[in-house]
């Protein structure tokens, strides 16, 4: 099985500042396909998680501009470029490449400062 | 205006069984596949099974595999899943979601809770 592994586990951020987290993978995420499926997803408190990124940086409709999906391979980031109170929250990569099973990081918890 | 609906969830004793339900709409259910993905109370994300969209393909977690059965009634737009042998470590809420698989688009319900407890 893949696994994922996130970090920082917690990251408490100033407003207006930038952050970022990073999720790797035990082996490459790269299909027989040349596709990357490897997504990004929020889930705000007492919330449903929603999908941020697909395939590591597409941006989902109405996810602001400010957050961001990079990277290959087995090293992957989410970038958010100002930090806003709307994204407390826990962020889980989760990859689409080798399954079953479909495996998710452990979350990154997002707090204000 | 895409959408799944869960019910079915509640209390039950160690050992019990339960069927979840999850209803959508919105968009072509029977294109689909779908899972089920459930979450320990304070705890991440855990995928649990799928189903193709057609029925004929099943995949399990290794935690689940032989006690739970995921099914699918295209006819009623509906996914389900059934639980026996519950044990507490089961407790969490499940959501059934297409886990953002295809670019298209992401959905989620809003989770139905399980509580295996004495």
């Amino acid at each position: 099985d893949v696994v994922m592994t996130q970090s920082p586990l917690s990251l408490p951020v100033t407003l207006g500042q930038p952050a970022s987290i990073s999720c790797r993978s035990s082996q490459t995420l790269v299909h027989t396909d040349g596709n990357t499926y490897l997504n990004w997803f929020q889930q705000r408190p007492g919330q449903s998680p929603r999908r941020l990124i697909y395939m590591v940086s597409n941006r989902d409709s109405g996810v602001p501009e400010r957050f961001s999906g990079s990277g290959s391979g087995t090293d992957f980031t989410l970038k958010i470029s100002r930090v806003e109170a709307d994204d407390v929250g826990v962020y889980y990569c989760m990859q689409a490449t080798h399954w079953p099973p479909w495996t998710f990081g452990q979350g990154t918890k997002v707090e204000i400062k | 205006q895409v959408r799944l609906v869960e019910s079915g969830g509640g209390v039950v004793r160690p050992g019990r069984s339960l069927r979840l339900s999850c209803a959508a709409s919105g968009f072509s259910f029977s294109s689909y596949g779908i899972h089920w993905v459930r979450q320990a109370p304070g705890k991440g994300l855990e995928w649990v099974a799928d189903i193709s969209y057609d029925g004929s393909n099943k995949y399990y977690a290794d935690s689940v595999r032989g006690r739970f059965t995921i099914s699918r009634d295209n006819s009623k737009n509906t996914l389900y899943l059934q639980m026996n042998s519950l044990r507490p470590d089961d407790t969490a809420v499940y959501y059934c979601t297409n886990i953002g698989i295809t670019p298209a688009f992401d959905c989620w319900g809003q989770g139905t809770l399980v509580t295996v407890s004495s």
